[in-house]
């Protein structure tokens, strides 16, 4: 079946610092793959997709590229902030044949500090 | 718009008890999610809904679970006779399948937290 894997956390960056969060995935057909943010106490919020091999989604400086020969989506940002501090999940999910229906990795927390 | 709606968002409750949930999704969207996330980990899928119909549940969804979506809008969530396993957030999403048969991302709801003690 389809499964996501991230990288471990937690992940502990100073204020402004080069942010990386790995993220691979399995899939049998040709998956949506988005990440999304959730902040302390609260629901699930996307961040970014990307639908397609060579994508690139971005939203609030983060960026992420949708490699189909790695099977990879690495979430970054050049300079984060401590706003950003979160728990990260990278999913995947494909639109034709899965219903919709989003298969997540564990999370990756980020917390920044000032 | 006003996004996806759950309550409560919190509930305390006595191993043994039943619960329900609510979740109002996007007015438009066709389909409906629950998912349970236990700590430190990522959003797991229970179940799903087109309008009314529950089509798809996964075998997380005990006996003691059952949902509805009874005129395809909102939908419950109940369990019954509570264990404390059941601890959790549930987590509510919804999104739209077109015509094309593709369906697109997901918008999820604040979630309920449940604690059974």
């Amino acid at each position: 079946g389809d499964s996501v894997t991230q990288m471990e956390g937690p992940v502990t960056l100073s204020e402004e610092a080069f942010l990386t969060i790995n993220c691979t995935y399995t899939a049998t057909g040709y998956p949506s793959l988005f990440w999304y943010v959730q902040y302390p106490g609260e629901g699930l919020q996307l961040l970014l997709k990307a639908t397609k091999a060579d994508d690139k989604g971005s939203n609030k400086g983060f960026e992420a590229t949708y490699r189909k020969e790695t099977t990879s989506f690495h979430l970054e940002k050049g300079s984060v902030q401590v706003s950003d501090s979160a728990v990260y999940f990278c999913a995947l999910s494909d639109p034709l044949t899965n219903a919709g229906k989003s298969t997540f990795g564990d999370g990756t927390t980020l917390t920044v500090k000032p | 718009d006003t996004g996806v709606s759950q309550d409560p968002r919190h509930k305390i409750t006595k191993r043994g008890q039943n619960v329900t949930f609510r979740c109002d999704p996007i007015s438009e969207h066709n389909r409906l999610y629950w998912y349970r996330q236990t700590l430190g980990q990522g959003p797991e899928f229970l179940t799903y809904f087109q309008n009314e119909a529950q089509l798809e549940k996964s075998r997380l969804l005990s006996d003691r679970f059952s949902a509805e979506r009874p005129k395809g809008s909102f939908s419950t969530l109940e369990i019954q006779r509570t264990e404390q396993g059941d601890s959790a957030m549930y987590l509510c999403a919804s999104s739209l399948k077109q015509a094309s048969g593709i369906t697109y991302e997901q918008y999820f709801g604040p979630g309920t937290r449940l604690t059974v003690t």
